[in-house]
């Protein structure tokens, strides 16, 4: 089984509805991120969160919501989409405990704002 | 905002030719990491680099950290049509607990 799931995989809505990306990890790790991904743009930190109480912005929080409901969920919420927030989003973890923050990616969910 | 930029953005080649990717930045980094993240799937983590001038060698695949820890290499000898992907770079910022990633270059390697 996977250690960091992403539901759902392919999401395709409208402008204006609310969506939410959901994020689950069986690896214990204490901290959780969510990116998106652009072509040419690499990846791009939306929030991150290192323990149940923490949440924190990253680069481009604009839009976007989180909550992290356990240690092991994280989930991403678009409160109002629009096309620009088309593209790949990342969830991945990382262990508090080891100095070189190597981080663990989900597979991924494509989304596309029509 | 610290910056990552790599070079080339696209490379493609014939196998078994050599290649060097670039990441550069104008920031001092705590260690930098190199992804590669192949179609359909998230990054994984190839090496950590973490001591300016530290040089690591993973078979075919040589990891270079800059002196002044600004910047690094990857270089691929000898490449094959497995080493396709997308190759990012990352700068951790170990005080904030959280990295930088760079733009990524997409390797592909024709047989």
């Amino acid at each position: 089984d996977a250690d960091v799931t992403q539901t759902p995989r392919n999401r395709i809505t409208k402008t204006g509805k609310r969506i939410m990306l959901e994020c689950s990890q069986t690896k214990g790790h204490d901290r959780m991120y969510w990116y998106r991904q652009d072509p040419g743009l690499g990846l791009r930190l939306i929030y991150y969160s290192f323990d149940v109480k923490d949440i924190n912005k990253g680069e481009i929080s604009d839009g976007y919501s989180v909550s992290r409901q356990a240690q092991a969920k994280f989930s991403l919420s678009l409160e109002s989409a629009i096309p620009n927030q088309t593209a790949l989003y990342f969830c991945a973890t990382s262990d508090l405990w080891v100095s070189n923050n190597e981080q663990f990616f989900g597979p991924g969910t494509r989304l596309t704002v029509l | 905002t610290q910056l990552l930029e790599q070079s080339p953005q696209f490379l493609s080649i014939q196998e078994g030719e050599n290649l060097t990717v670039y990441c550069n930045s104008s920031s001092v980094f705590s260690s930098l990491q190199w992804y590669r993240q192949e179609p359909g799937e998230g990054p994984v983590l190839l090496v950590t680099v973490v001591t300016g001038g530290e040089v690591k060698k993973l078979k075919r695949l040589t990891f270079q950290f800059g002196d002044a820890r600004k910047d690094s290499s990857l270089h691929i000898t000898a490449a094959q049509t497995g080493d396709t992907g997308l190759y990012l770079c990352a700068g951790l910022n170990t005080n904030a607990g959280k990295s930088t990633f760079g733009d990524g270059t997409t390797l592909t390697v024709k047989p």
